[in-house]
């Protein structure tokens, strides 16, 4: 079945980077766009961007931009979110997703598990 | 950007109950392309609704969107003791894509 499998909690102190990974299998990792969301503590989820695993083309939401790079490795069918700058705000689960149809058509609807990131 | 309303913030209701979720949009939204997401403590967002009344593959009856442009609804006929969570509303028509604060549903 299609999945997206995250790499583990990290603790980071304020300035430094994170470098989150998400690993696609069950599917053709080059079909759908990986999307990047996260949700601080007791809050809503926010968008943070896209990646075209394809061409590896982006997307950025404002909030993020000259903070965050989202790349790729086909060979591996691993995309990749990387945030700098950390700031005790940017504690929170960090999630990747894809819509499994062309044009989101049918929503977004596979999920990673979420990765626990605290700046401290 | 579209800003995504939700109301109330808490539900406070008996299983068996019928709920209804709003979701207002600060302008209209493409294609209909609004989607409703549960989410449980500890768990990633989970699709129940896409398209604003389509709903996702395995998602219970129960379940029913609605709604057009800028007023959406999710409905939850009877609630089972599974379906205290958060809902989430998110639009994904245009960019940036935008979710709504979330709507808490919780045993009564």
């Amino acid at each position: 079945q299609m999945q997206l499998v995250q790499s583990g909690a990290d603790v980071k102190k304020p300035g430094a980077s994170v470098k989150v990974s998400c690993k696609a299998s069950g599917y053709t990792f080059t079909d759908y766009y990986i999307h990047w969301m996260r949700q601080a503590p007791g809050q809503g989820l926010e968008w943070m961007g896209w990646i075209i695993p394809n061409s590896g083309g982006t997307n950025y939401a404002q909030n993020f931009q000259g903070r965050v790079t989202m790349t790729r490795d086909t060979s591996i069918n691993t995309a990749y979110m990387d945030l700098s700058r950390l700031r005790s705000d940017d504690t929170a689960i960090y999630f990747c997703a894809f819509c499994a149809s062309i044009g989101c058509l049918r929503g977004m609807d596979v999920w990673g598990q979420g990765t626990t990131v605290i700046v401290s | 950007d579209i800003v995504l309303t939700q109301s109330p913030g808490t539900l406070s209701l008996s299983p068996g109950e019928r709920a209804t979720l709003s979701c207002r949009a600060s302008q209209s939204v493409t294609r209909n392309f609004l989607a409703w997401f549960q989410q449980k403590p500890g768990q990633a967002p989970r699709l129940l609704i896409h398209g604003a009344s389509t709903r996702a593959a395995g998602i219970p009856d129960r379940f029913s969107g609605s709604g057009s442009e800028t007023d959406f609804t999710l409905t939850i006929g009877r609630l089972e003791p599974e379906d205290f969570a958060v809902y989430h509303c998110q639009q994904y028509g245009s960019s940036p894509l935008t979710f709504g604060g979330g709507t808490k549903v919780e045993i009564k």
